[in-house]
């Protein structure tokens, strides 16, 4: 099936540095989505990107689409410890279909953030 | 308040013995599904339903059941569990098939199998 590769899976930063996690498939995306989870919680829709190229932006944080529909990043600038949690990647097949429900997770990426 | 009700939160059961994990929304959305979550695997889709009636495979459906008699309820049935199947279960609601909507997830199951 379709696979979603996150990486890194773990990234540890000093309070007030950037941080970037990214979504890459072999396949054409639909769209993707990101979630946030934070620690002993579910995970919380944070955002959905649908067009190539696609950019926006939610106070520090910054998602990516890329032009092919094949990568996506999430950029976090000047990290707080309200940051920490794990980030997930999802992603709709470009098939049609039943398909359309399968929804395919990266695999995380961890954060933690020293004050 | 809108929400995705799991129950139980926690479980711990032997080998064999059937049991179900209830999800319920209050949300009218039509989709519903189950993932499991692993340590380094990210959250694993098992079974989906776009509605009512409706019910599809996901990436991980070997040793889960699911039915979707009702809209609001989509349980996650294990007919006869195996150490292999101790995760943490999150069941998640979509106004329509995901693919245009969030996920709302539910707190939770944690399970056990012995």
């Amino acid at each position: 099936g379709q696979q979603v590769m996150q990486i890194p899976q773990y990234q540890h930063v000093q309070e007030g540095e950037d941080f970037t996690t990214y979504c890459n498939s072999s396949t054409t995306l639909s769209n993707i989505q990101w979630y946030k989870q934070r620690p002993g919680g579910h995970p919380v829709f944070l955002i959905q990107l649908v067009k190539s190229g696609e950019v926006k932006k939610q106070k520090r944080l910054t998602f990516q689409f890329g032009e092919a529909k094949k990568n996506s990043s999430l950029h976090i600038t000047a990290t707080q410890t309200t940051d920490v949690g794990t980030y997930f990647c999802a992603a709709h097949s470009n098939a049609g279909g039943t398909s359309y429900g399968k929804l395919t997770f990266g695999q995380g990426t961890i954060l933690t953030v020293h004050p | 308040e809108a929400q995705v009700t799991q129950n139980p939160r926690y479980l711990i059961t032997v080998t064999g013995k059937k049991l179900t994990v209830t999800c319920s929304q209050n949300m009218n959305h039509e989709y519903m599904s189950w993932y499991r979550q692993d340590p380094g695997l990210g959250l694993r889709q098992i079974y989906y339903s776009m509605n009512v009636e409706v019910t599809d495979k996901g990436d991980v459906p070997e040793g889960y059941k699911v039915s979707r008699k009702e809209k609001r309820n989509f349980p996650l049935i294990l007919e006869s569990p195996s150490p292999n199947q101790t995760s943490l279960y999150f069941c998640a609601s979509s106004p329509s098939g995901g693919f245009t909507g969030e996920l709302f997830f539910g707190e939770g199951s944690r399970l056990t199998v012995l």
